[in-house]
């Protein structure tokens, strides 16, 4: 079945260090996917995404693009802060009825600390 | 816009109680969803509406699991005599279909704790 994994973590970093955080994907078919992001105590917030291959998603410096040939979608940023400690969640879906997204699937999570 | 608004935000209930949780989506949001997350996981999928419509409930929903849309708007979703391993946090959702993106728009969710 469809199903997405992403490295474990914690990851630790410093401030202003580069951030990787690892995701594949195995889907029939070609999926739409996201990354979400989970402060503690909130809800989930989408970070961002990307609908087909080679698609760049953006926002807030995190960076992640759409490789179809690695079914990947690594999310990346330049310099973390220590305001960007959270849970990244990895997850993919496809358009349903009427073409609008469908359910998520979600990996289970990576945690990042940044350390100032 | 007041985002997606679940109550409550925390309930502590003992085994074999019934539990009901509600979800108040964005306002024209026609699709709702409902997930389930424990402690480090991901949220799994239980269902989604599209206004009133059920259109698709996972596997996970036990037939202890009820939820409802009855006017399109908000929704419930009942827990019936809960066991331990029904604790967890339950995330509603909501979207707009047709539109830009369709993008998933998430509450902050209810946790439940069953002793």
């Amino acid at each position: 079945g469809d199903s997405v994994t992403q490295m474990e973590g914690p990851v630790t970093l410093s401030e202003e260090a580069f951030l990787t955080i690892n995701c594949t994907y195995t889907a029939t078919g070609y999926p739409s996917l996201f990354w979400y992001v989970q402060y503690p105590g909130e809800g989930l917030q989408l970070l961002l995404k990307a609908t087909k291959a080679d698609d760049k998603g953006s926002n807030k410096g995190f960076e992640a693009t759409y490789r179809k040939e690695t079914t990947s979608f690594h999310l990346e940023k330049g310099s973390v802060q220590v305001s960007d400690s959270a849970v990244y969640f990895c997850a993919l879906s496809f358009r349903g009825r009427g073409g609008a997204t469908n359910k998520l699937i979600f990996g289970t999570g990576t945690l990042l600390a940044v350390q100032p | 816009d007041t985002g997606v608004s679940q109550d409550p935000r925390h309930k502590i209930t003992k085994r074999g109680q019934n539990v009901t949780f509600r979800c108040d989506p964005i306002s024209e949001h026609n699709r709702l969803y409902w997930y389930r997350q424990t402690l480090g996981q991901g949220p799994e999928f239980l269902t989604y509406f599209q206004n009133e419509a059920q259109l698709e409930k996972s596997r996970l929903l036990s037939d202890r699991f009820s939820a409802e849309r009855p006017k399109g708007s908000f929704s419930t979703l009942e827990i019936q005599r809960t066991e331990q391993g029904d604790s967890a946090m339950y995330l509603c959702a909501s979207s707009f279909n047709p539109g830009a993106g369709n993008t998933i728009y998430f509450g902050e969710g209810s946790w439940l704790t069953v002793v």
